[in-house]
């Protein structure tokens, strides 16, 4: 079935180094794909999103792009900051559900930034 | 600024009480959906609502119960609190798009004593 798998964490940086967080996908077709952030003590708040093959989603500095040849939706950020410490989920749709718009979700990944 | 809304933070409650978490959002958001949030388990569904009144069950639904009078409500129901429900409940709505997303609310932490 439909699914996403992302790096364990937690992943602890320095502040302003490069972030990578990987993101592959087992789908039916090509649909949507997202990236949530949740602070400490929040709920989640969808950080990207692309909606089809070579899209690329950005937002707050962090970007990712949907790339069906390696069936990959990598999260990147040039800098981090102290303030992205927090989990990332990588999600997709789930199939099958026109009436109710399902979404699968990774275990997540935590991360911490270093000052 | 759109939201979704849980009437609780923080919730204290104690062991074979009726539980009731609110949520409301001001989206006209057609589906909403239950989770709980447990560490090493990750995101888990227990219940969702594709319209007024619809509701399905999700992949943990033993212990729950959901009602959805009015399309801006979905509350929760833990017919009679056990401390393994204790967990952060998280609140979500969307439309009825598989490329939309959810909303999410800020989510309840529940302790059952």
């Amino acid at each position: 079935g439909d699914s996403v798998t992302q790096m364990e964490g937690p992943v602890t940086l320095s502040e302003e180094a490069f972030l990578t967080i990987n993101c592959t996908y087992t789908a039916t077709g090509y649909p949507s794909l997202f990236w949530y952030v949740q602070y400490p003590g929040e709920g989640l708040q969808l950080l990207l999103k692309a909606t089809k093959a070579d899209d690329k989603g950005s937002n707050k500095g962090f970007e990712a792009t949907y790339r069906k040849e390696t069936t990959s939706f990598h999260l990147e950020k040039g800098s981090v900051q102290v303030s992205d410490s927090a989990v990332y989920f990588c999600a997709l749709p789930a199939p099958g559900y026109s009436s109710a718009s399902k979404i699968i979700f990774g275990s997540g990944t935590r991360l911490s930034i270093r000052p | 600024d759109v939201k979704v809304t849980q009437s609780s933070r923080y919730l204290v409650k104690r062991t074979g009480e009726k539980v009731f978490l609110e949520c409301v959002q001001d989206m006209d958001h057609e589906n909403m959906f239950w989770y709980r949030q447990d560490p090493g388990l990750g995101l888990r569904l227990i219940y969702f609502s594709y319209d007024v009144k619809m509701k399905e069950k999700g992949d943990i639904p033993e212990g729950y119960s959901v009602s959805r009078e009015k399309k801006e409500r979905f509350s929760l129901i833990l017919e009679s609190a056990s401390t393994n429900q204790t967990s952060m409940y998280l609140c979500a709505s969307s439309l009825p798009d598989r490329g939309y997303g959810y909303t999410f609310g800020s989510g309840t932490r529940l302790t059952v004593v």
